[in-house]
């Protein structure tokens, strides 16, 4: 069952530029966390947003979460080409069991 | 830093064969977790444990089984390989279950069967 769906699910862009992805989930959550994979890797978490919380910080990267819209993005700022990866984002599954439902992820390239 | 180990990197088997793909965390975390990632799928959740000899099944349970013996290990088996079993594993582990807090995954192991 997929949880949450990126947008878009490509995205190309040069080394400075800001990169914008998006997220969608269908139930209500009580966090939503985005991971990093490097490609042929594991993934890597990058951040996680609780749903009492509107934006969040991690250096270079903004997350935004909007409980009425159920959707969240995140944004990498002035990009580097190590930011070359795919960005999955990832909300709980129905019980409280601790797993998460990963969406399709967002393949990023950032050339240099 | 949590470290999550998977035994192999790459693995190629034949039809038919039994195959262990092998996890091993070092946190003492509670969770661990069995996926697989395949293009356009993204990644799928075969089977979890919450506690040792505890095990539930994901959303793509079929031929698979797992077992976890003690804490720190977790072991996903193909009774019997199939082509359509082709696919890249990455095993994961947290700890805590009120908050479904991070993951921390193995590097994955790419099966190839052939």
């Amino acid at each position: 069952s997929q949880q949450g769906e990126e947008d878009p699910q490509a995205l190309s862009i040069q080394e400075g530029e800001n990169a914008t992805m998006n997220c969608s989930y269908k139930t209500s959550i009580n966090n939503l966390q985005w991971y990093r994979q490097n490609s042929g890797r594991g993934l890597v978490h990058l951040i996680l947003i609780r749903s009492n919380e509107r934006e969040k910080h991690s250096g270079r990267l903004r997350v935004t979460l909007d409980t009425s819209k159920k959707s969240s993005s995140l944004l990498i700022t002035a990009s580097r080409a190590a930011d070359t990866a795919s960005y999955f984002c990832a909300t709980p599954g129905s019980s409280n069991t601790g797993k998460l439902i990963f969406g399709q992820g967002t393949t990023l390239q950032v050339k240099p | 830093d949590v470290k999550v180990t998977q035994s192999s990197r790459y693995l190629v088997k034949r039809t038919g064969e039994k195959v262990f793909l092998e996890c091993v965390q070092d946190m003492d975390h509670e969770n661990m977790f069995w996926y697989r990632q395949d293009p356009g799928l993204g990644l799928r959740l075969i089977y979890f444990s919450y506690d040792v000899k505890m095990k539930e099944k994901g959303d793509i349970p079929e031929g698979y089984s797992v077992s976890r013996e003690k804490k720190e290990r977790f072991s996903l088996i193909l009774e019997s390989a199939s082509t359509n079993q082709t696919s890249m594993y990455l095993c994961a582990s947290s700890t805590g279950t009120i908050h479904n807090e991070k993951l921390f995954f193995g590097s994955g192991t790419q099966l190839s069967v052939l």
